[in-house]
């Protein structure tokens, strides 16, 4: 059973297009979350949600909206996508916000803006 | 601002070498995590680790941090192709809250 589950796996699109992520975990964390991985695999946080709450939300263009209706799920959507949102979007969902606590990643989006 | 930096960004070894990866900032780490990732997949946690002085040992792995807090290390002891992957410190400063900031990321290669 795979734990953090994340669709699409790749995702090509054009600039200006409307997108989402969708991520869903079994594990019955209470906290999940949004990382950007850039093309030299630099990892930054995005967004943190606990219990259905934001937590973090880091310098991100408001194009950015995530959207959690449950614990167990986690969306991401992109208004008017552009060249640099291109990157691999990792979702991770942990027990409890605390980073002493694991993190378990999702397999990735990898985004490609044309 | 407050950077974490780990080196090497790369690191390309023969089967049977030992290396050392290295994670430092000029801030306390509330605590301190090494993960590991392989090409199309997430990273996987390998080790936390909270107290200063503290060394944990996976196998062939030992994680050592320091004293003060600021820094750590991945020691591998005779690589293993296997032991293939990029290889990310991550850690939490007792300022930043709930937020785990990664570094850079080591690419390690090991030849057979």
């Amino acid at each position: 059973d795979t734990a953090v589950s994340q669709t699409p796996k790749y995702l090509v699109t054009q600039m200006g297009n409307d997108k989402s992520i969708k991520c869903e975990q079994n594990l019955g964390h209470d906290t999940m979350y949004w990382y950007k991985q850039d093309s030299k695999k630099f990892l930054k946080i995005m967004f943190s949600y606990n219990n259905k709450e934001l937590i973090i939300n880091e310098t991100v263009p408001n194009r950015f909206s995530p959207k959690s209706p449950d614990k167990a799920h986690l969306n991401l959507h992109i208004n008017s996508l552009e060249l640099g949102d291109s990157a691999v979007y990792f979702c991770a969902s942990s027990r409890a916000p605390r980073s002493y606590n694991e993190q378990f990643f999702g397999p990735g989006t990898r985004l490609t803006v044309l | 601002t407050q950077l974490l930096e780990q080196s090497p960004q790369f690191l390309s070894i023969q089967e049977g070498e030992n290396l050392t990866v290295y994670c430092n900032s000029s801030s306390v780490f509330s605590s301190l995590q090494w993960y590991r990732q392989e090409p199309g997949e997430g990273p996987v946690l390998l080790v936390t680790v909270v107290t200063g002085g503290e060394v944990k040992k996976l196998k062939r792995l030992t994680f050592q941090f320091g004293d003060a807090r600021k820094d750590s290390s991945l020691h591998i002891t005779a690589a293993q192709p296997g032991d293939t992957g990029l290889y990310l410190c991550a850690g939490e400063w007792e300022t930043s809250g709930s937020r785990l900031t990664f570094g850079e990321g080591t690419q390690l290669t090991v030849n057979p």
